[in-house]
């Protein structure tokens, strides 16, 4: 049974430019939550999807987009890159039905911006 | 908004010691706790939740929680702990009917001495 799986592994960007992180649920889950984690620091919530529309966002700026395709798949897009984006990105799959299902974890990509 | 805290940064314990890390929330409203723990070179896993009733709970490899509602806390508690209990835990809330925003702490760093 395949849990979440994220790619790439690593990713290094400069300044300003754009970046796609992509993440595959754990399998008969249809929900996916992204979260940024910094050095130090806990996982904070940037959004979730659900049914392909963004369910809650939590408080990232427009910066930060999402996609979730039919497939349950999700992309997660940073335009404009700042060094503070640098952080470990995780993806996180649950069932629909309560908020409070547990939510699975993906390893992350860790993004680096110069 | 929701805020997580977590008391202790790093703990170190003697194997066979008993640990409890502490964990408060400030949502005075109706939440859903968990406990989250990252092994080293490992993913986020869940290690016990609470949604109602018996305020201890149980969880996985010997850990249990007790949630005090007056006190606005969830403490992790373990009465012997082992080397492979190092790893990095996370306290989580989810807050309020119809939300699906996880609020995590910053996470306590246990390193287990044999």
């Amino acid at each position: 049974d395949a849990g979440v799986t994220q790619s790439p592994t690593h990713l290094i960007k400069t300044r300003g430019q754009q970046v796609t992180l992509r993440c595959s649920p754990k399998s008969g889950h249809d929900t996916v939550s992204w979260y940024q984690q910094a050095l130090g620091q806990g996982p904070q919530f940037i959004f979730q999807y659900y049914e392909e529309e963004e369910r809650q966002r939590g408080n990232f700026p427009d910066r930060f987009s999402g996609h979730q395709f039919p497939n349950y798949s999700s992309e997660l897009n940073v335009n404009a890159l700042l060094l503070g984006d640098s952080a470990l990105y995780l993806c996180a799959s649950s069932l629909p039905r309560e908020a409070y299902n547990e939510q699975f974890f993906g390893p992350g990509t860790r993004l680096t911006v110069l | 908004a929701q805020s997580v805290s977590q008391h202790n940064h790093h703990v170190i314990l003697s194997e066979a010691a008993s640990l409890e890390l502490g964990c408060n929330y400030s949502y005075g409203g109706t939440v859903n706790l968990f406990w989250y723990v990252q092994y080293p070179g490992q993913h986020l896993q869940l290690l016990l939740k609470y949604f109602s009733g018996d305020p201890l709970v149980k969880g996985i490899k010997g850990f249990e929680a007790e949630f005090i509602k007056s006190k606005f806390s969830f403490n992790l508690r373990k009465p012997s702990v082992q080397w492979s209990d190092t790893a990095e835990y996370f306290c989580a809330v989810l807050s309020g009917a119809g939300s699906y925003q996880l609020t995590f702490g910053k996470g306590t760093k246990l390193s287990v001495i044999p």
